[in-house]
Order: structure tokens, then sequence, then C-alpha cells
């Protein structure tokens, strides 16, 4: 099993729709979850980060965590064709060395 | 602010060569990381340096060599360069605030 699991999609949703990306984890020691966008051919950038169980809103973006399920999501709200990107989950290992592990990542593609 | 500067943006190597990929950030961060990034792979740390002065194997070190030569500088050397390590190097630093920041990558071709 991959620490870090994610579908890897495609994933086609309309404009204005909600995409809704999933990411599991097994390391239930896990403390930190983060989701970052990357744009094809470009480096990743940090959307959100996530600690506590439940839920994280910032604007359109809302993270959601469950730690005794060992699930984390992104939901993006009203998404838009410059959503369309693979977004990657991590978790942060440990501390001492602040290593995070990557999921595969989830291409979303949202349709005009 | 520039960041992560990675340098090269791209490189082809023949089996056998040796380079050296260069990283440096201006944020004044204490941890630095090189990760690859290959299709369906997702995202494999190499090395990395949790603060000046040390450095410590990641999940795929083999064939790879890393020097932090000081706090603003994290490189990535290939001894002896395989087509296995065709793929997109990525360097990243964190500081005290969450989360990394990217360089833009160095698209590594070896043939």
């Amino acid at each position: 099993q991959k620490e870090v699991e994610q579908n890897s999609g495609p994933l086609s949703v309309p404009e204005g729709a909600i995409a809704s990306l999933n990411c599991t984890y097994s390391d239930r020691g896990s403390q930190s979850f983060f989701w970052y966008r990357q744009y094809s051919g470009k480096s990743p950038e940090l959307i959100m980060f996530i600690y506590s169980n439940g839920d994280k809103e910032d604007g359109r973006f809302t993270a959601q965590l469950n730690k005794a399920s060992q699930y984390v999501s992104l939901l993006i709200r009203d998404s838009q064709p410059s959503d369309s990107a693979t977004y990657l989950c991590a978790v942060k290992r440990d501390n001492y060395g602040q290593n995070f592990v990557f999921g595969p990542g989830t291409r979303l593609s949202v349709l005009p | 602010n520039a960041g992560v500067t990675q340098t090269p943006k791209f490189q082809v190597l023949k089996t056998g060569q040796s380079m050296t990929l260069q990283c440096a950030q201006d944020m004044n961060h204490n941890s630095m990381y090189w990760y690859r990034q290959d299709p369906g792979m997702g995202l494999r740390l190499i090395y990395y340096s949790a603060s000046e002065g040390t450095t410590d194997k990641g999940e795929v070190p083999n064939g790879y060599n890393v020097s932090r030569l000081n706090k603003r500088e994290f490189s990535l050397r290939l001894e002896s360069a395989a087509p296995s390590q065709t793929s997109v190097y990525f360097c990243a630093s964190k500081g005290i605030s969450q989360g990394y920041t990217f360089g833009s990558g160095t698209r590594l071709t070896v043939v």
C-alpha cells in the first residue's frame, strides 16, 4: 500500500460545478496535510493545509480532514477552466526534516 | 524576491556523464529538499537537508549525492547518469511557515 493514494483521474467537471478531490494516507500518526496545485510543465504551488479534523475554507477551496478514516479531501466550488491542473495531496511525515510524502496527483479538467 | 532558483531548466546527458543541479533560496529557510517527479509516481524525495551542515537520504537516493554548501544553496549531483534518472527534478525549501516553496524544476533527459 502506498503511503499516500489519490485517484489519478482525469476528473472532469463542468464549469461552475463542485470538484471533489480525494486522498487517503496510511500513516495514522500523520499530523499535517497539504494540497498543492500543479499546472502542466510548472512547479507545484501550495493551495491549503489542514491539521484538525473537520473543514477549513479559503475562498472557493475547502479542505476536509477525517483522521479516523485517514482521509483528506479538497472541494473546489464554482470550478473554473483555470482550475484545470493536477492536484497533489501531501502528508508531513515527521518533524525532524519536515519531509512531505506526496500522492501521485489527480488531474482535474474543468469543461467550459 | 526570487524564492527558489534552480539551474539549469533543461539538460540532456549521455549515459555515464556527470552533472550538478544547482538550487538556491533567498528566504532564509532552514530546510531544503530535492525531489524527482515521474509520470504516475508523484514526487519522490531524493535527499534533504534539515539545516545547514546536515544532509539525509530520502526515498530514492541511489545514484545521487548532495551538498548543502551554505544556508542558501543545496546542490544535487549525478556522478554517472543513467536513463532511469530521466525525470523532472524539483528543489524546494521550507521555513517556519507551512508548506514548501518549489523551484521551477529541471527537466533532465539521459540518453
